[in-house]
């Protein structure tokens, strides 16, 4: 059964950082792209960022990109959401996501709420 | 980036009537639209893949239909678990891009 857990959300300062987990188990992890998704409170969904399998492509929304940092952890089943300087508008719940052949989710992490504020 | 822009926003509805949901997109995304069921507190979920086809354990009530710039999801026969907010994406380009979503409530 394909399993996607996060961690590593929680209060940040303006300015401050904070890296986002997603262990993947279930499936061959290096054989899919994986995605963040967020958010914002009783808001919609946003696509923050892509990595492609072996993590050499990435993809960021212009929202995000330059402060942002999508990596991953073949070895350990692991991909990372890292978020250098964040502003309050990025307070939202994010979600790891297990990209589809064509950029697509089937499959998505728990969530993890992320405010921003001081 | 393209827009897709979702409608109505909000869906007053029956258990047992039909529910036809819109999804318009700024330009062409040929087939690659994808639509999503979402409920309080929980992630997303997958419910139809390239404009028309159900993914896996999603109920037959559930159709899409369209290309190109125009994208219906239908429900046949609301069921009370069927109330819930519906968002469709793309994945023609990047960015990816989701709609702004349509809730469905009971009437």
């Amino acid at each position: 059964e394909v399993h996607l857990l996060q961690s590593g959300g929680g209060l940040v300062q303006p300015g401050g950082s904070l890296r986002l987990s997603c262990a993947a188990s279930g499936f061959t992890f290096r054989m899919y792209g994986m995605d963040w998704i967020r958010q914002a409170p009783g808001k919609g969904l946003e696509w923050v960022s892509s990595i492609s399998r072996g993590g050499t492509d990435t993809y960021y929304a212009d929202s995000v990109k330059g402060r942002f940092t999508i990596s991953r952890d073949n070895s350990k089943n692991m991909v990372f959401l890292h978020m250098h300087g964040p502003r309050a508008e990025d307070t939202a719940v994010y979600f790891c996501a297990r990209s589809e052949t064509r950029d697509f989710f089937a499959y998505w992490g728990q969530g993890a709420l992320v405010t921003v504020s001081s | 980036e393209i827009v897709l822009t979702q409608s109505p926003a909000t869906l007053s509805l029956s258990p047992g009537e039909r529910a036809t949901l819109s999804c318009r997109a700024s330009q062409s995304v040929r087939s690659y639209l994808v639509w999503y069921q979402q409920k309080p507190g929980q992630a997303p979920r997958l419910l139809i893949y390239d404009a028309s086809n159900r993914a896996t354990g999603v109920p037959a009530r559930f159709s899409g239909s369209g290309s190109g710039t125009d994208f219906t999801l239908t429900i046949s026969s609301l069921e009370p678990e069927d109330f819930a907010v519906y968002y469709c994406q793309h994945h023609s380009s990047w960015p990816l891009t989701f709609g702004g979503g349509t809730k469905v409530e009971i009437k």
